[in-house]
């Protein structure tokens, strides 16, 4: 029973396309998240939502359009696709307050050829 | 700025050595500090959570500490095996931002 989950977990597609990727957490949460890792492993926040509503826009280029639809789900769509934007993008959620333990998927490797 | 440093970027060391990896953060005025444990290619595992009024955290043979006011987290592991190779991140939590912030991570190899 997987508490944050992604899909895909692979995702090879051209320069130029638009693509998304999904996630879903059942740990009932208010905070979710995305996160990239590069090439050199290094975790960088993209996005935080809280209650559905954008808190962090971590100065990402405004091809990427997270939406909320439910404080369950937090999608990830990337207009326009460079080949830059390949990396780990993983989804990860948490409870506000103090302890607030945040849970990641198992991340969607996005390959842009 | 939060800036969270980890250092050295890789260890090895043989089996059945206890170990101490270390953190440090720019700014105290975190909720907590979390360690997690990332296998190549995989997810991240969240190890333990260290919340910012308490000391340490312990988890079977791994123990966390926290020094909030000097900006300093160590992850001690006892008697490490070959299966606790992996890259062990450590994030602290901005509760007024909603924001984890990522060291670069250790990758520890331990030698049978």
């Amino acid at each position: 029973d997987t508490a944050v989950s992604q899909t895909p977990k692979y995702l090879v597609t051209q320069m130029g396309n638009d693509k998304s990727i999904k996630c879903e957490q059942n740990l009932g949460h208010d905070t979710m998240y995305w996160y990239k890792q590069d090439s050199k492993k290094f975790l960088k926040i993209m996005f935080s939502y809280n209650n559905k509503e954008l808190i962090i826009n971590e100065t990402v280029p405004n091809r990427f359009s997270p939406k909320s639809p439910d404080k369950a789900h937090l999608n990830l769509h990337i207009n326009s696709l460079e080949l830059g934007d390949s990396a780990v993008y993983f989804c990860a959620s948490s409870q506000a307050g103090v302890y607030t333990e945040a849970f990641f998927g198992q991340g969607t490797r996005l390959t842009v050829v | 700025k939060q800036e969270v440093t980890q250092i050295p970027a890789a260890l090895s060391v043989p089996e059945g050595e206890n170990l101490v990896l270390n953190c440090s953060f720019t700014d105290s005025a975190i909720y907590n500090l979390q360690w997690f444990r990332q296998d190549p290619g995989k997810g991240l595992t969240s190890l333990l959570l260290i919340q910012s009024s308490q000391r340490e955290q312990t988890s079977g043979r791994l123990n966390a500490s926290l020094d909030k006011s000097s900006g300093r987290s160590t992850l001690y592991i006892a008697a490490s095996q070959p299966g606790d190779s992996a890259t062990y991140l450590c994030a602290v939590y901005d509760g007024a931002n909603s924001k984890l912030t990522f060291g670069k991570g250790i990758t520890l190899s331990v030698r049978p």
